[in-house]
């Protein structure tokens, strides 16, 4: 079957600290894996993503690997802000359409 | 840019009567999802239309909801009788195309319902 697993939060660290959050997950054929984050009261937008082994998604200092050996796709920030502050959403896209998304995890950031 | 539109933001009702949502996708996209979302949860896959067409509707509770795309473009879904525990944000999501690799979803605003 298809699923992610992600580390429970909430996380929380200080203004430029070094942020990650783990996701990993189990799915049939070659997936694509995504990150997505949701701000309070708002719906969930893309951050990054990676369709193939080895292939780093990144944005807005945010960066992901995907590891086919490791069934990985963990979330690293080299230096978080307190605009990060959201939850984010690992989720992986099979090759059927179909999404299946983590429970979330939720990052504050204190000045 | 374009954007996916849902209606209402915000739903209050009471326990039994009926509430409805409505979903505009962005144009061209052929796949729409609705996604139901307690707080505190990631969202959970209620129904996902191909076109106008239901490609997968499992974790749908058939017996209280329905989800309608008669034309292949906008959607709705509906809740007849709402129940304490349908309280929850709904979010409508559209994707360009079936099977891809990398089609990410694009998610509306959501449609948070609050059942008295």
């Amino acid at each position: 079957g298809n699923s992610v697993t992600q580390m429970e939060g909430p996380v929380t660290l200080s203004e430029e600290a070094f942020l990650t959050i783990n996701c990993t997950y189990t799915a049939t054929g070659y997936p694509s894996l995504f990150w997505y984050v949701q701000y309070p009261g708002e719906g969930l937008q893309l951050l990054l993503k990676a369709t193939k082994a080895d292939d780093k998604g990144s944005n807005k200092g945010f960066e992901a690997t995907y590891r086919k050996e490791t069934t990985s796709f963990h979330l690293e920030k080299g230096s978080v802000q307190v605009s990060d502050s959201a939850v984010y959403f690992c989720a992986l896209l099979n090759t059927g359409n179909q999404f299946y998304f983590g429970t979330g995890t939720s990052l504050t950031v204190i000045p | 840019e374009a954007e996916v539109a849902q209606s209402p933001r915000y739903k209050i009702t009471e326990k039994s009567q009926a509430v409805a949502f409505w979903c505009d996708p962005i144009s061209g996209h052929a796949t729409l999802y609705w996604y139901r979302q307690i707080l505190g949860q990631g969202p959970e896959l209620l129904v996902q239309f191909q076109d106008e067409s239901v490609v997968d509707d499992s974790q749908l509770p058939k017996d209280r909801f329905s989800a309608e795309r008669l034309k292949g473009v906008d959607s709705t879904l509906k809740i007849q009788p709402a129940e304490l525990g349908d309280s929850a944000m709904y979010l409508c999501a559209s994707s360009f195309s079936g099977g891809a690799a990398g089609n990410e979803q694009f998610f509306g605003p959501g449609t948070r319902l609050t059942v008295l």
